[in-house]
């Protein structure tokens, strides 16, 4: 067990609706990143949170947003869903400021776009 | 892209054997990272190698680094049915903990 823990675990959402994926950090971690994981591939960076502001973010439209509240924990939120957007999507926390840098993940949330 | 590369892509050992994966990147790092996914589960830390390291051991694990080849090894020695999984490299590339991940090596060890 990480301490990472996300939800929902499964969900299944029609194309052009909107959905919010959760995330609790690991105890005494102050940075969350999000990646999507497609089947058979390697997770992709989504973008980053520390100290509740966007710090980094890879090549995801603007559709994708999130955010990162005091307690550390975060949201992904994405809009506008596509067929495409179907994937596992993970979180994982860390400890910016350290050397030591290991980023934990969370068991993900399997999302279905149909 | 930023992403590594594993290689292979998938390997079938039996159990007590050596697995050996391979990882290759294209740009400068602090440091290198392998995990390991059961399917369609999340990932979890095997070992961290920072870029002034050559080799780090953790219990069954040997990972190598060469950064003027931009290269690592993983090694999982006496390997065991358990060890089937699929395993990702994964390199800072200079971020604060922005991951960019390989395309993983899917390893099944045969009982």
């Amino acid at each position: 067990e990480t301490g990472v823990t996300q939800s929902p675990t499964h969900l299944i959402k029609t194309r052009g609706q909107q959905v919010t994926l959760r995330c609790s950090s690991q105890s005494g971690h102050n940075t969350v990143s999000w990646y999507q994981q497609a089947l058979g591939q390697g997770p992709q960076f989504i973008f980053q949170y520390y100290r509740e502001e966007e710090n980094g973010r890879g090549n995801f439209p603007p559709r994708f947003s999130g955010l990162q509240f005091p307690n550390y924990s975060s949201e992904l939120n994405v809009n506008a869903l596509e067929l495409d957007d179907s994937a596992l999507y993970l979180c994982a926390s860390s400890l910016v400021g350290t050397e030591n840098t290991e980023a934990f993940f969370g068991q993900g949330t399997r999302l279905t776009v149909v | 892209s930023q992403q590594g590369e594993e290689d292979p892509q998938a390997l079938s050992i039996q159990e007590g054997e050596n697995a050996t994966m391979n990882c290759s990147y294209k740009t400068s790092i602090n440091n290198l990272q392998w995990y390991r996914q059961n399917s369609g589960r999340g990932l979890v830390h095997l070992i961290l190698i920072r870029s002034n390291e050559r080799e780090k051991h953790s219990g069954r694990l040997r990972v190598t680094l060469d950064t003027s080849k931009k290269s690592s090894s993983l090694l999982i020695t006496a390997s065991r049915a358990a060890d089937t999984a699929s395993y990702f490299c994964a390199t800072d590339a200079g971020g604060a903990n922005n991951l960019f991940f390989g395309t993983g090596t899917r390893l099944t060890v045969i009982p």
